[in-house]
């Protein structure tokens, strides 16, 4: 079963606002990963947060993680209409496989 | 540094036959996964390599199988071919084993199409 659970599936917002997306999962974990997959391609690594941290930067991306509710959250700021992608939280599963969610789908439009 | 290389890009086959997927990872990464993505079950883990030796495999039948070279390149083959094999098979590679604060590379995918 997924571990890592995404919301929303879905989010179209406008060029220039913030998008905020959100992770759930079920167990304990060393790190909670992001990446981001533009349509039919490869995903690409974003950010990677360690269970001992709270919030990491990366340009305008924002992660948290509050690990007592088992979230973590995305926050993509000024959004381009190039940030358009599926974008997924991945964590590791029985310390040996890297389990993702189903992903939530982002539209930004111009 | 070279990114990771999947070939090929694009395969039709048909219900039956059976297919070789191909990966190169980053070099000097040693550990190589593959994924399936369907849209119904989303990315799935098949299997990943370490070094040449399996170290886990997803749930899925026997009819997929892999392997990886003395050089890290890795091939999965499938056989006898279902129509819900039909996917986008990733690869991804790593210079360490899943499991420690590593990120994962992922190449650019398998499209096969079964008909």
């Amino acid at each position: 079963s997924q571990q890592g659970e995404e919301d929303p599936q879905a989010l179209s917002i406008q060029e220039g606002e913030n998008a905020t997306m959100n992770c759930s999962y079920k167990t304990s974990i060393n790190n909670l990963q992001w990446y981001r997959q533009n349509s039919g391609r490869g995903l690409v690594h974003l950010i990677l947060i360690r269970s001992n941290e709270r919030e990491k930067h990366s340009g305008r991306l924002r992660v948290t993680l509050d690990t007592s509710k088992k979230s973590s959250s995305l926050l993509i700021t000024a959004s381009r209409a190039a940030d358009t992608a599926s974008y997924f939280c991945a964590i590791i599963q029985g310390a040996q496989k890297l389990v993702f969610g189903q992903g939530t789908r982002l539209t930004i439009n111009p | 540094k070279a990114g990771v290389t999947q070939t090929p890009r694009y395969l039709i086959k048909t219900r039956g036959q059976q297919v070789t997927l191909s990966c190169s990872p980053i070099s000097g990464h040693r550990s190589v996964s593959w994924y399936q993505q369907t849209p119904g079950q989303g990315l799935q883990f098949l299997f990943e390599y370490f070094s040449e030796t399996q170290r886990n495999k997803g749930n899925f039948p026997g009819r997929f199988s892999g392997r990886q070279f003395s050089n890290s390149r890795s091939e999965m083959n499938v056989s006898t071919l279902e129509l819900g094999d039909s996917a986008l098979y990733l690869c991804a590679s790593s210079s360490q084993p899943t499991g420690g604060n590593n990120e994962q590379f992922f190449g650019p995918g398998t499209r096969l199409t079964v008909l």
